[in-house]
């Protein structure tokens, strides 16, 4: 069964500076990759997705992810943090059962608390 | 541009009563998915639909039902509720026609069971 990890429980960082929320994955076969946020008493919100291609994705608001096989990574980057980017973001994957048309299940990470410090 | 609506957005019942939870996919968008996420969780899946008919099925206990209508909106029915449903329920909607599509969530429906 795949899964992600998100080593860090909350990550702090000073405004202005870069930051990266880590995740790793473990799939069979080519991994299906998102990164959504939750800010308090929201729903998630995409942010940007790895099918595959390219190993650095950029999303919204100035995100990216830099994806690394070799490494099972999928960590998500900002080169200069904002206050407004405190948030919860969760990893998540996508389950390999169908690889087409129709509906997959998404299985999220324990997702992590990222805090801009002014 | 529209998002997914769910209603009620905060609905409080008592121990074994039901509830009735609503989901309006983004327009256009023909798969629908329920995840559950329990205070400090992630979200778990439960159920997802699409073209109206049951797609794949997750950790979704016997005493819940869902269905997609013509529409495509869709309802999570919750019966013999029990404290440990209180949670946030999130509804997600996709475009299941195409390959590599993202889900987006909407903002939720807050149960809360006393």
């Amino acid at each position: 069964a795949q899964s992600v990890a998100q080593p860090e429980d909350q990550v702090n960082v000073a405004e202005g500076n870069p930051l990266t929320v880590k995740c790793t994955y473990s799939v069979s076969g080519n991994p299906y990759l998102f990164w959504y946020v939750q800010y308090p008493n929201r729903g998630l919100q995409f942010l940007l997705k790895y099918i595959t291609g390219d190993n650095l994705v950029k999303g919204s608001y100035g995100f990216e992810d830099e994806f690394n096989k070799s490494q099972t990574s999928f960590h998500l980057k900002k080169p200069s943090a904002l206050v407004s980017d405190s948030a919860l973001y969760f990893c998540a994957v996508r389950d390999m059962k169908f690889d087409g048309a129709g509906s997959y299940q998404l299985t999220f990470g324990k997702g992590t608390k990222l805090s801009v410090i002014p | 541009a529209a998002g997914v609506i769910q209603s009620p957005r905060h609905l409080i019942k008592e121990k074994r009563e039901t509830a009735t939870l609503k989901c309006y996919p983004i327009p256009r968008h023909d798969t629908v998915y329920w995840y559950q996420q329990g205070p400090g969780q992630d979200p778990q899946f439960l159920i997802s639909f699409y073209e109206k008919m049951q797609s794949d099925k997750g950790s979704i206990p016997d005493r819940f039902s869902a269905q997609q209508f013509s529409d495509y909106h869709s309802e999570l029915n919750m019966s013999s509720l029990e404290l440990g449903d209180s949670a946030l329920y999130f509804c997600a909607s996709s475009d299941g026609g195409r390959v590599a599509y993202e889900q987006y969530f909407g903002p939720g429906t807050r149960l809360t069971v006393t």
